[in-house]
């Protein structure tokens, strides 16, 4: 059963724009929506965890910006700009159990810079 | 600050031998601790978990990982590995008592099984 829906899978980025990454929750036992990068060494890296609709964060890293959304309770959104090196952008969901939850994953959304 | 260390990024062995995958943690208390599996263009599955009790855990596919707070270690194994067990294995750890949400992770292991 897939808890998240992540679109678009995959994406071509043409330098200096920025593009918007949504995923869509399908369980909502699972309510605390995180995002994390991959970089293309396979690194994983924690970005936010955003637990209530009207959230947001932004952040800035080696090779890109972001600004995270909680839009609903379903649906969280990532805007990534300036960026400079390809990624991929994971989304995951855990449960109110806290720490004897489990973390799921997205399949990803794969960017590549033009 | 917590981080995991993998000391090996690539492992090749062949099917039906014995696995081990080594993980290294720093952290000041007990961490939560987990491995990952990753297959090619896809998210990330959870292989098993450690809180607290017995040092040994067991996880999905006849995988499992042992716990040693002496060694700051929790390293995976396997007793005879398949050809689709071929993928990238992550370590990871929590702060005990903190948000699950939030993992810090190891660089990955990349595992090919020879058939």
């Amino acid at each position: 059963v897939t808890l998240l829906e992540q679109n678009p899978r995959w994406r071509l980025v043409p330098r200096g724009q920025a593009v918007n990454l949504r995923c869509i929750l399908k369980n909502s036992q699972y309510p605390w929506m995180s995002w994390y990068q991959q970089d293309l060494q396979k690194q994983l890296q924690w970005l936010f965890t955003l637990r209530s609709p009207g959230d947001k964060e932004v952040k800035s890293l080696p090779g890109a910006d972001y600004l995270a959304t909680r839009v609903t309770d379903t649906e969280l959104r990532l805007q990534v700009a300036n960026m400079s090196q390809g990624r991929t952008l994971y989304c995951t969901c855990s449960g109110l159990g806290g720490v004897t939850g489990q973390l799921y994953f997205g399949e990803g959304s794969k960017l590549t810079v033009l | 600050a917590q981080s995991v260390t993998q000391p090996d990024a690539r492992v090749t062995v062949s099917e039906g031998a014995s696995l081990q995958l080594r993980c290294k943690y720093s952290y000041s208390a007990t961490p939560y601790l987990f491995w990952y599996v990753q297959y090619p263009r896809q998210g990330l599955q959870l292989l098993l978990k450690y809180y607290s009790g017995d040092p040994v855990v067991q996880g999905v596919n006849s995988f499992e990982a042992e716990f040693s707070k002496s060694n700051s270690s929790f390293h995976l194994q396997k007793a005879s590995v398949h050809w689709s067990d071929s993928a990238v294995y992550f370590c990871a750890l929590s702060p005990s008592g903190g948000s699950n949400a939030k993992l810090t992770f190891g660089k990955g292991t990349k595992l090919s099984v020879k058939s």
